[in-house]
């Protein structure tokens, strides 16, 4: 149980363009959804955290028209990175909390992108 | 969150206990110790959380101490699929709910 996916697995995009990807909770209902960004060689660093029919709360720095969050059910988030930058390549990361179920969130596999 | 301190990289034999050391001593009471870990180029993965007692499941066995103020994960059996980066984190608090990911620990385990 517990399965979190994502897609696109890899997307490749031109400069200027925006991307959406999908985080679904498979076989739970997630109250809560958070984004992650991971750098080469670096650790995760969280973007957003999601609840369903609310807005999304952003970290410090993560430009909020840029990077757009739909939390519009309980088992779908989408993030949408507008105006894609080379800058903006990178590993994106999405999990899923279950009401219930504390503080364990369960991560999706990773969409990598690459904006060329 | 409390902060935590993990060594920066481990070696262990195939077959062998790998016993991961974290550090977290400023604590508090209702904060629980979770662990995570993050194999190449993959999302983490959930492995086990734990309050004050000891835990253990299916991937491993997380050991509190009395004092709460450090835990280790054992991976009882470990296999060449185990290499990882392993994280130990304490989302409560004020910051409930949120995973703080610092740098972890780099396990290898070689044949």
């Amino acid at each position: 149980g517990a399965v979190v996916s994502q897609h696109p697995s890899w997307v490749i995009c031109k400069s200027g363009t925006s991307v959406k990807i999908e985080c679904r909770s498979l076989d739970f209902q997630a109250t809560t959804m958070f984004w992650y960004r991971q750098f080469p060689k670096q650790s995760l660093m969280l973007m957003a955290t999601s609840n369903e029919g609310s807005k999304a709360t952003y970290e410090q720095g993560v430009e909020k028209d840029k990077f757009l969050i739909n939390h519009a059910s309980l088992t779908l988030s989408t993030l949408t990175v507008t105006s894609a930058h080379p800058e903006d390549s990178s590993f994106y990361i999405c999990s899923a909390s279950a009401a219930g179920d504390g503080e364990t969130q369960y991560f999706g596999p990773g969409t990598r992108l690459l904006v060329l | 969150d409390a902060k935590t301190t993990q060594p920066t990289s481990m070696d262990c034999a195939e077959g062998r206990a790998a016993n991961l050391p974290c550090n977290h001593s400023t604590i508090s009471g209702n904060e629980y110790v979770y662990w995570y870990r993050q194999i190449h180029s993959q999302g983490p993965q959930y492995i086990i959380h734990g309050l004050k007692n000891n835990e253990t499941n299916e991937m491993a066995s997380l050991i509190i101490t009395e004092d709460r103020k450090s835990s280790t994960l054992i991976l009882p059996h470990a296999t060449l699929r185990d290499t990882a980066v392993y994280y130990c984190m304490t989302p409560g608090g004020t910051s409930y709910g949120k995973l703080t990911f610092g740098q972890g620990t780099i396990l290898t385990v070689h044949p």
